[in-house]
């Protein structure tokens, strides 16, 4: 089976702009998480999307949104970048989304806010 | 609140020496228990996890832990480390409930291997 991919792997945007990012979760899987990491905060959870639905969401402002389609996949977008928006953003999948299943991670994609 | 703290930010170690990272998290209740490592410029890889029964777990690439519940730790181990096991280890934790598939971190332990 095919990992959980992540696109774009890098991108570079201004403060204020907006990004989607896209996350496409392993064959069969439902849940899709995404994580965000960086150097001053370590991994932080943004949210978790089960069958279209947000079913947990991290502490982060309402710049920070998500949605999941059909098809398990999901986007999160971040509106009126900051420069602390800058970061690796990860995303995982797992079966169900259930407490003891693992979460297979993608490679992430870096983002860098000027 | 649920936290989870990994003692060392780094740890030096030369090649063939045994190592252990430390991991300790704030409540036994119902939890879930995973070690993943991350390489430069990649994602998470999950080395090992504890879900239930045995308390010593083995993992890829020689690794194993330990769940201790009344010392509430999940510390990883390798007898012998190569120069290729240089990366960041997390311990991540899940706990039943409402937070369901959501993960919470340490904030790694940096491996370096030297020769």
């Amino acid at each position: 089976k095919a990992g959980v991919t992540q696109t774009p792997r890098y991108l570079i945007k201004t403060r204020g702009q907006q990004v989607t990012l896209s996350c496409s979760p392993i064959s069969g899987h439902r849940s899709v998480s995404w994580y965000q990491q960086t150097p001053g905060q370590g991994l932080q959870f943004l949210f978790e999307y089960f069958s279209e639905t947000q079913r947990n969401k991290g502490n982060f402002p309402g710049r920070f949104s998500g949605r999941q389609f059909s098809n398990s996949r999901s986007e999160m977008n971040v509106s009126t970048l900051e420069l602390g928006d800058s970061a690796l953003y990860l995303c995982a999948s797992s079966s169900r989304g259930e407490s003891q299943e693992t979460q297979y991670f993608g490679p992430g994609t870096r983002l860098l806010v000027l | 609140a649920q936290s989870v703290t990994q003692l060392d930010s780094q740890v030096p170690v030369f090649e063939e020496a045994p190592v252990e990272l430390r991991c300790n998290y704030s409540s036994s209740v119902s939890v879930y228990l995973f070690w993943y490592v991350q390489y430069p410029n990649q994602g998470l890889q999950l080395l090992l996890k504890y879900l239930s029964g045995s308390t010593l777990v083995k993992g890829i690439n020689g690794f194993e832990a330990e769940f201790n519940k009344s010392q509430t730790s999940f510390h990883l181990r390798k007898p012998s480390v190569h120069i290729s096991d240089t990366a960041e280890y997390f311990c991540a934790v899940k706990w039943g409930g409402s937070t369901l598939g959501r993960l919470y971190f340490g904030r790694g332990t940096q491996l370096t291997v030297w020769p």
